[in-house]
């Protein structure tokens, strides 16, 4: 079965911090895993994909096919990160559909 | 450019009225998919679509129904809504980089719509 697992449902950090939200997932073949961030009051945007291996706003992930993981990680968080993080995963051949964990909202405190 | 556009942004129907959310893109994607955004349980598959005239169902299909007559346009109906429908609903669309159903793009989503049902 496809499944995506996101552990934490609130991740509270001060600014300038480390963070690390947590992604597991489950599929029997090659997936393609998304992040997807929603800033409040505005739309679901793809923040990171693993097979552009890109740093965006200084968010990295890294896929760990024998942990299952991607995680996302920043070294020093901003105030501005505050938002809905959603990991996703895609199956190739999948036409566009997108199996979603359950979302980890973050908190950077000043 | 639209990108991807959602009417309406807010709505609340009786248990038992039926409408249908609209969704429309203005970027040749050939795939459409409609999910549903609950509390704790991030976002669901309801129905998608992998081109004109193309659709299958999703993780939570029951109650709703789609059809796909152009590449542009994927609405959603309720059927007879109930309390359980009660969501945030968000349309999407991408496409395939080599055609056919190869590997995924971006998807881009729409504003959402927030549906109560009384």
């Amino acid at each position: 079965a496809q499944r995506v697992t996101q552990p934490e449902k609130l991740l509270s950090v001060f600014k300038g911090a480390p963070v690390e939200l947590k992604c597991n997932y489950s599929y029997s073949g090659s997936p393609e895993l998304f992040w997807y961030v929603q800033y409040s009051r505005q739309r679901l945007q793809l923040l990171l994909r693993h097979i552009s291996r890109e740093s965006i706003k200084g968010f990295t992930a890294d896929l760990n096919k024998g942990e299952t993981s991607f995680h996302l990680k920043k070294p020093f968080a901003q105030e501005e990160d505050s938002a809905m993080y959603y990991c996703a995963l895609s199956g190739n051949n999948q036409g566009g559909k997108l199996i979603f964990g359950q979302g980890t909202e973050l908190s950077v405190k000043p | 450019n639209a990108g991807v556009t959602q009417t309406p942004k807010f709505q609340v129907l009786k248990t038992g009225q039926s409408m249908t959310l609209q969704c429309a893109q203005d970027m040749n994607h050939e795939y459409m998919s409609w999910y549903r955004q609950d509390p704790g349980m991030g976002l669901r598959l309801i129905h998608y679509s992998v081109g004109a005239g193309i659709t299958d169902q999703g993780e939570v299909p029951n109650g709703y129904n789609v059809s796909r007559s152009t590449t542009e346009d994927f609405p959603l109906r309720l059927l007879s809504a109930a309390p359980s429908q009660t969501s945030v609903y968000f349309c999407a669309s991408s496409y395939s980089i080599r055609g056919g159903r190869g590997m995924n793009t971006e998807a881009f989503f729409g504003q959402g719509t927030r549906l109560t049902v009384v």
